[in-house]
C-alpha cells in the first residue's frame, strides 16, 4: 500500500537554529513531491515541489530550503530559524498523472520560539 | 493572480440537515478541482475531485458542482454528521507538475 511519512510531528525550535524535517513516502515510485506550511487558521501555501531526484522548485522566496536525495525522500530544511517560520507543515504527494489529488502526510507543528 | 477562494469563513448547520460550502476561482487553466477536510491537528483529507469538463460529480453522501460560466464550485453534504465538522478546502490541480492551490478554507460546524 502506499503511504507517507512526515517526522517529527511537533518541534520547538529558538530563533536562529537550524531545520530538517523529513517525509518518506513508500509503495510508489517516481512521485511528485510536495511541501506545504499553513499558518493558524489559514489556508495552505506552497512552498516546494519536486517531480524527480535532485530537481527542486521554490513557489515563494523564504528562509527555507528543499533537497531531494533519493527518489521517496523530499526534506525542508532552514540554515537559521526566524520566528515567521513557525506554523504546520505539511508533505505531499501524487502520481504521475493521477486524479485523486495529494496524499498528505500527518504534519509538523513547527514554533520558533 | 490566480486564487481559489471561499464566500462563507464559517458554517453552522444542524445535525441532519445538508450542507453546502462555496467556492469562487478565477484561474481556468485547472484540469480538477478538489475538495478536502481537515480536522484539527491532521493534514487534508480528500474528499472528492471533478474534472473540468464535468458539471457535477457525486460521492458517499457528497456531491460537487462545478459551474465553469460563473466559476463557482460547490461542495453538498447529505444528512450532515458531528463527524463533518471540520475546516474544508476547495482547490484546483495545474496541469503544470500537477500543483494543487488551495483556497482559505471554511470551518463547518454541525450543531448535535
Amino acid at each position: 500500500s502506499q503511504t507517507i511519512h512526515q517526522w517529527p510531528a511537533t518541534l520547538v525550535q529558538p530563533v536562529g537554529s537550524p531545520l530538517s524535517l523529513e517525509c518518506t513516502v513508500e509503495g510508489t515510485s517516481n512521485p511528485n513531491l510536495y511541501w506545504y506550511r499553513q499558518a493558524a487558521g489559514r489556508g495552505l501555501q506552497l512552498l516546494f515541489y519536486s517531480v524527480g531526484i535532485g530537481q527542486i522548485s521554490s513557489e515563494v522566496p523564504q528562509n527555507l530550503s528543499a533537497s531531494r536525495p533519493q527518489d521517496r525522500q523530499f526534506i525542508l530544511s532552514s540554515k537559521k530559524l526566524l520566528l515567521s517560520d513557525s506554523g504546520f507543515y505539511l508533505c505531499a504527494w501524487i502520481s504521475r498523472g493521477g486524479s485523486y489529488g495529494y496524499t498528505f502526510g500527518s504534519g509538523t507543528r513547527l514554533t520558533v520560539v | 493572480g490566480e486564487s481559489v477562494g471561499l464566500h462563507l469563513p464559517t458554517l453552522s448547520v444542524q445535525e441532519g440537515d445538508n450542507s453546502i460550502i462555496n467556492c469562487a476561482y478565477s484561474n481556468s487553466a485547472s484540469d480538477y478541482f478538489i475538495w478536502y477536510k481537515q480536522e484539527s491537528g491532521k493534514g487534508p483529507q480528500f474528499i472528492i475531485d471533478i474534472r473540468s469538463n464535468m458539471d457535477k460529480r457525486q460521492g458517499q453522501r457528497v456531491t460537487v458542482l462545478l459551474n465553469k460560466t460563473v466559476k463557482h464550485l460547490s461542495l453538498q453534504i447529505a444528512a450532515t454528521q458531528p463527524g463533518d465538522s471540520a475546516v474544508y478546502f476547495c482547490a484546483e490541480r495545474k496541469t503544470s507538475y500537477d500543483k494543487v492551490i488551495f483556497g482559505p478554507g471554511t470551518s463547518l460546524s454541525v450543531i448535535p
